[in-house]
């Protein structure tokens, strides 16, 4: 099946700094990544949509000077939490889709812990 | 509005018995139907998919779902559970026409006793 990566799996920053997650199609080219968000025992949810060479359409709620989407190329999108505060610690994951497919493919997921 | 609900949050079976976890969905649109396993700590395995045509589907794992439009449900069974069926599980909804996001419910913990 289709390999999403994501990287790194895990990382711990300082309070202000900002940290970047990469998400990577690495056997397929995937038009849209979707990037959610998942607290300790909840659910993931949907914090925005990439398209490929496009800007993101974030959900509703979710700070898009916070957390910057880049989708520059058909196998990689980046989230750049910036300004990271402790409230920002989560698990972060990635699926990516191939145009006109129904089924994402998801990545490992990140842990992000900010100190 | 769209919505996933998982009714039970967390369920106990013993080694060997019979599984089922409950999912229904509000969802104005032709629903794709998914469920997903997580182990703690990691990204999400995809168990089974329901697009269309025959409503009993069969995944990976031993695992069968069945999508019952009447219900808007889309259960998920396994005749008898091993130990390390132990994890979250997560029933999610999607459609073609909203991009392939997908929205999951609450999530379901399976503890398996020996």
């Amino acid at each position: 099946g289709a390999v999403v990566s994501q990287h790194p799996s895990w990382v711990i920053c300082k309070s202000g700094t900002s940290v970047k997650i990469e998400c990577r199609s690495l056997d397929f080219q995937a038009t849209t990544m979707f990037w959610y968000r998942q607290f300790p025992k909840q659910s993931l949810m949907l914090m925005a949509t990439s398209n490929e060479g496009s800007k993101a359409t974030y959900e509703q709620g979710v700070e898009k000077d916070k957390f910057l989407i880049n989708h520059a190329s058909l196998t990689l999108s980046t989230l750049t939490v910036t300004s990271a505060h402790p409230e920002d610690s989560s698990f972060y994951i990635c699926s990516a889709r191939v145009q006109r497919e129904t089924e994402a493919f998801f990545g490992q997921g990140t842990r992000l812990t900010v100190v | 509005a769209q919505s996933v609900t998982q009714p039970d949050i967390h369920i106990t079976v013993s080694e060997g018995a019979s599984l089922e976890l409950r999912c229904n969905y509000s969802y104005g649109a032709t629903p794709y139907l998914f469920w997903y396993v997580q182990s703690p700590g990691q990204g999400l395995q995809l168990l089974l998919k329901y697009f269309s045509g025959d409503t009993l589907v069969q995944g990976i794992k031993g695992f069968e779902a069945e999508f019952k439009r009447s219900q808007s449900s889309f259960n998920l069974r396994k005749p008898s559970v091993h130990w390390s069926d132990a994890a979250e599980y997560f029933c999610a909804v999607g459609a073609f026409n909203q991009g392939g996001k997908l929205i999951f419910g609450q999530g379901t913990e399976l503890s398996v006793k020996p």
